[in-house]
């Protein structure tokens, strides 16, 4: 199992719509939870992070967070075709060090006009 | 505020040769981390410092790769001898201890080992 799990997609959704990305981890333990951005070509950047159960909203975009369950997920509200990318869920585990971060492979987003 | 600097951006080799690729951290960051990403793997940790000094290298695929960070504001890859199938996209990244493990990510080196 890995560590880490996102769908690859691609998700594909139409423009004005609500974009659901999801995310579970193996690690029980875990301590807190980042979605990073990355268009094509380019690095990563961060968008949002969450460390406790429940959601965390930052304009369109929207955390939510379920440790009982083990998933974290991304909610885009109003989809624009400037959100096509991919999304990568990050988790640092309990066990090992702290600041390491652990990847998913990411979800393709393509919003459609 | 500049952000993480990655050199070179695009690094073109045939096998056999050394590649080092360099890395200057956000200032006052004290994590440093070395990423490579392909299509087939995704991002994948390769090694990370905390001030300076190595911490985690586990995810260094082999002997032919070694990382260096000899101050706060430099590291470097190296990769010798380079193969063809260490063609990825290298991103260096920096993190502060604040507890919140946000990391920021450079632009990345695109290497190419022909």
């Amino acid at each position: 199992q890995k560590e880490v799990e996102q769908n690859s997609g691609p998700l594909s959704v139409p423009e004005g719509a609500i974009a659901s990305l999801n995310c579970t981890y193996s690690d029980r333990g875990s301590q807190s939870f980042f979605w990073y951005r990355q268009y094509s070509g380019k690095s990563p950047e961060l968008i949002m992070f969450i460390y406790s159960n429940g959601d965390k909203e930052d304009g369109r975009f929207t955390a939510q967070l379920n440790k009982a369950s083990q998933y974290v997920s991304l909610l885009i509200r109003d989809s624009q075709p400037s959100d096509s990318a991919t999304y990568l869920c990050a988790v640092r585990p309990l066990t090992g060090t702290a600041s390491k971060l652990t990847f998913g492979t990411g979800t393709r987003l393509q919003v459609t006009l | 505020d500049a952000g993480v600097i990655q050199s070179p951006r695009h690094e073109v080799t045939e096998m056999g040769q050394e590649v080092t690729l360099r890395c200057k951290p956000i200032s006052g960051h004290d994590y440093l981390f070395w990423y490579r990403q392909t299509m087939m793997r995704g991002l994948e940790l390769l090694i990370y410092f905390n001030n300076n000094v190595p911490i985690d290298d586990s995810g260094m695929p082999e002997d032919r790769f070694s990382a260096k960070m000899p101050n706060a504001s430099f590291s470097t890859l190296k990769i010798q001898p380079s193969e063809p199938r260490d063609s990825a996209v290298y991103f260096c990244a920096s993190s502060w201890t604040s507890g919140r493990d946000e990391q920021y990510f450079g632009p990345g080196t695109r290497l190419t080992v022909t």
